[in-house]
């Protein structure tokens, strides 16, 4: 089983559509979590923090239940931009950050 | 501020062959990272470097090796290519292990024939 999993997709949405994603995690003692975007052919790049108190940062919100061990983002308003690959990313501790394989959104006009 | 640099941004290279895979950066951080990354799979910690003349295994270390040659630069070698060595190479940084924020340069694509 993987330590951190998300479905891969393809999510494709029209534009202004609101889409979620899941992701789970197996290891109980991680702590902390992120949101990475990923375009195309290029670099990961941080998209935002999760708190288990949930968190808004525009169109975007991120949720973390840590019983369930369960990790979401919410985007609303879907733009022709928010097209990536979406990381969920855990940290247990000192180096060990994991990654997870993605999941790929399309927003189409 | 160019933030993380990786060079080449390309390679193809011959089972066997030899290569050294560069990256630096600018943001004055401690700790960088080397990071493969494969077709459905997120990425895996090769090696790192949580501070200057320091370097650790990470999750995939075999048949690499690395040297942090100052605070800036991070340097990834292959010594005898192999084709499952044939990925996508990330360099990250960030200002010190476990940091919140990872920072990546803009990868190396590498074939190994």
């Amino acid at each position: 089983r993987k330590e951190v999993e998300q479905d891969p997709g393809p999510f494709n949405v029209p534009e202004g559509a609101t889409v979620a994603f899941n992701c789970t995690y197996s290891n109980s003692a991680s702590q902390s979590f992120f949101w990475y975007r990923q375009d195309c052919r290029k670099e990961p790049k941080l998209l935002m923090s999760v708190y288990s108190s949930g968190n808004e940062d525009g169109r975007f919100t991120a949720q973390l239940n840590r019983a369930s061990q369960y990790i979401s983002l919410l985007i609303r308003d879907s733009k022709l931009s928010d097209s990536a690959t979406y990381l969920c990313v855990v940290a247990v501790g000192g180096f060990k950050t994991i990654f997870g394989a993605g999941t790929r959104l399309f927003v189409k006009a | 501020n160019a933030g993380v640099t990786q060079t080449p941004k390309f390679q193809v290279l011959k089972t066997g062959q030899s290569m050294t895979l560069q990256c630096a950066q600018d943001m004055n951080h401690n700790s960088m990272y080397w990071y493969r990354q494969d077709p459905g799979m997120g990425l895996r910690l090769i090696y790192y470097s949580a501070s200057e003349g320091t370097t650790d295994k990470g999750e995939v270390p075999n048949g690499y090796n690395v040297s942090r040659l100052n605070k800036r630069e991070f340097s990834l070698r292959l010594e005898s290519a192999a084709p499952s060595q044939t990925s996508v190479y990330f360099c990250a940084s960030s200002l010190r292990v476990g940091d919140n924020e990872q920072f990546f340069g803009p990868g190396t694509r590498l074939t190994v024939l």
